[in-house]
Order: structure tokens, then sequence, then C-alpha cells
């Protein structure tokens, strides 16, 4: 299932810098993205989410960029904190069936 | 904050038996969910659940596994015949009925399939 890519395995920032992490997905009728955050030994935490009738969400330091005629989103974390150090993923889903298709994350490092 | 509680967190069994594992979604939840992440891979959606069946599968979720909410709380998973490559995370999560369409999951049960 090749549905949703997250092409960066890993991503290193400084604290305090801008994190952006990026995603592509290949199915037309995916119409809500959403991106977790996963702590090891934890599941994925729900962190922010668009729907496709809008190009940008924001909540606090995170912010998602939709931009569905290029099918990609991105997130933006700022400022980056040593916190925020943990597998990003992406995940999308249709409205018909709420299933959830996932990237294979981006393992975030911020570094002090 | 409401919680998806998984037990246990680690489960190793041997090929051939059979394992269940449990959740207790959030109490208002009504859509009930597993995945499961195998080391190294993507988190893959198994099956959804709701209104008391199964709503959608996935080519996963074979003849082997089944899912059961056998009382008001529980939601399980069991998978009757283990295989090597049935050892992964299996994340359990549950979602409200309107309005939400962030999942809350569980912290997953380990399996290990010796």
């Amino acid at each position: 299932d090749q549905q949703v890519k997250q092409n960066s395995p890993s991503l290193s920032v400084q604290e305090g810098r801008i994190s952006i992490l990026n995603c592509d997905y290949t199915n037309s009728m995916f119409d809500y993205f959403l991106w977790y955050k996963k702590y090891p030994a934890e599941g994925p935490t729900f962190l922010i989410s668009i729907s496709s009738i809008k190009d940008k969400n924001e909540d606090g330091r995170f912010t998602v960029f939709l931009n569905k005629s290029a099918k990609h989103l991105s997130l933006h974390i700022v400022p980056s904190q040593p916190g925020d150090s943990a597998v990003y993923f992406c995940a999308a889903s249709e409205l018909s069936d709420y299933k959830l298709s996932f990237g294979a994350g981006t393992t975030v490092t911020v570094r002090a | 904050e409401p919680e998806v509680t998984q037990t246990p967190s680690h489960q190793v069994t041997q090929m051939g038996q059979e394992v269940i594992l449990r959740c207790v979604p959030i109490s208002n939840h009504l859509y009930f969910y597993w995945y499961r992440q195998i080391l190294g891979q993507k988190v893959e959606f198994l099956v959804s659940f709701y209104n008391n069946e199964i709503s959608e599968k996935s080519e996963i979720f074979d003849d082997q596994f089944s899912v059961e909410r056998p009382d008001g709380s529980n939601f399980t998973l069991k998978i009757r015949s283990t295989k090597l490559e049935d050892s992964a995370m299996y994340f359990c999560a549950s979602r409200v009925t309107t309005g939400g369409y962030g999942y809350t999951f569980g912290s997953g049960t380990r399996l290990t399939v010796v």
C-alpha cells in the first residue's frame, strides 16, 4: 500500500528552528489528512488534521498545509523543542470509511 | 484525558498457538479499530468494528483473525493459529461517532511469535 508516502525517514533540526515534514499521497479520494506523533513503546498520538476543503490549519506551534493539486501536505513545527523528538506519521482517509492509510513515518530529532 | 487501554503490553507465544489481545476503548466511542505495525514497516489497517459487527477488513485480516466485543467495555482481537509473520505491534483505536476524525490509539501490544 503506497498510497501515502513520507520520503524522508529522518530529520534533524536545532532547537528553536523550524521543522518541516513532508507527505505525498496518490489516492485522489482522500479527503481528510492527519498527522500523528509516536514515542517509543507508545501508540500514535493525534497531532493535527486538515480536511480537503482547506489548505491550512494551525494549532499552536503546529501548522499543516495541504496542496491538493500536487497531492502534497506538510507539517511545520515552529519553534522546535526537544520534546518534539519522535516519529511523525502522516495519515489519510476517505470520508466514506474513515480507514487510515499511514505513511512510513519520519523520525525527528531536535538538537539542543 | 480518556485513554484506550491495551493488555498485555507484550505477549510471547509459540507458533500455532491462539492469542487474544485485549482493548478497552474510550467509553463513549462507538467505532473501534485494530491496526498493526510490523517492525520497520508502516502502520497497517486490519479491521473496523461498529454496531457489533465488522464494517471493513483488510486483506491481512484473514480467517485466522477475529474480533469481538464480548461486553460493554472490551474489544478483543483473536489470532487462532499464530504464525511467525504475525509478530508485530498491534494497536487498538477508537473514534468518536461524529465530528471527529482523530482516532485515539492505545499504547499497543507487542506480539512475538517464536
